[in-house]
């Protein structure tokens, strides 16, 4: 597509539900990315894949936090069990590779109730 | 971990003023990346500029590598340039898969 797509743009969940988010890179982009973004701060890193493979998910802050992008385009970020510090906004880019700018998503604004 | 440190925090300007936005990093890098994030929330990419200078149309940027900083710059400001400015840098033992961003420049252009 034209560009990277999210959704959905906003999710309130009970506390202890489980949400997934999903993210559709630029067509044929190889790198995608997962950020969080809490109130007044800048974004922070997640998790990155590259095609199918998840190269890095040293910023998930719990084993609550799962992530998969299983045939290389799609991603979904899957989040178990949800609590109130989990409200923030989710933030997905891809890029063509490593010495090329991101493009990121609108976000889907997580709000845990 | 690396240290992002943008000034300065907040910004007000006259529509029509020119500004400088600056990034100091604390370590070598080899992926900066300046962005502007309107207010409906979207990140938007400005430049990719690990060193050297580049130029779109209003905006440049130039970030001097060994002396570990950046600049934006912004000339002929118009309401559509607030927001918030973000610089993000990857260090030297990444692969340009972690950047980290720092607290960034909220502006605010008036008429």
């Amino acid at each position: 597509g034209a560009g990277v797509s999210q959704s959905p743009r906003y999710k309130v969940a009970k506390r202890g539900q489980d949400v997934a988010l999903r993210c559709d890179p630029i067509s044929g982009h190889v790198s995608l990315f997962w950020y969080q973004q809490a109130l007044g701060q800048g974004p922070e890193f997640l998790t990155y894949f590259q095609n199918e493979a998840q190269l890095d998910k040293s910023g998930l802050p719990s084993d609550r936090f799962f992530a998969e992008r299983p045939e290389g385009s799609v991603s979904t970020l899957k989040i178990q069990r949800t609590q109130q510090e989990d409200s923030a906004v989710y933030l997905c880019a891809s890029s063509s590779g490593p010495s090329y700018g991101y493009t990121f998503g609108s976000g889907t604004r997580l709000t845990v109730v | 971990g690396i240290q992002v440190e943008q000034s300065p925090p907040d910004l007000i300007l006259q529509e029509g003023a020119n500004s400088t936005l600056r990034c100091n990093f604390s370590d070598s890098v080899n992926n900066l990346q300046w962005f502007h994030q309107n207010p409906w929330g979207q990140l938007i990419n400005l430049f990719y500029i690990p060193s050297g200078t580049k130029q779109n149309g209003r905006l440049s940027a130039t970030t001097v590598a060994t002396e570990r900083y950046s600049l934006l710059y912004i000339s002929s400001s118009q309401t559509t340039d607030s927001g918030v400015y973000f610089c993000a840098v990857e260090d030297l033992t990444g692969g340009g898969n972690k950047l980290t961003f720092g607290t960034g420049t909220q502006l605010k252009v008036e008429l």
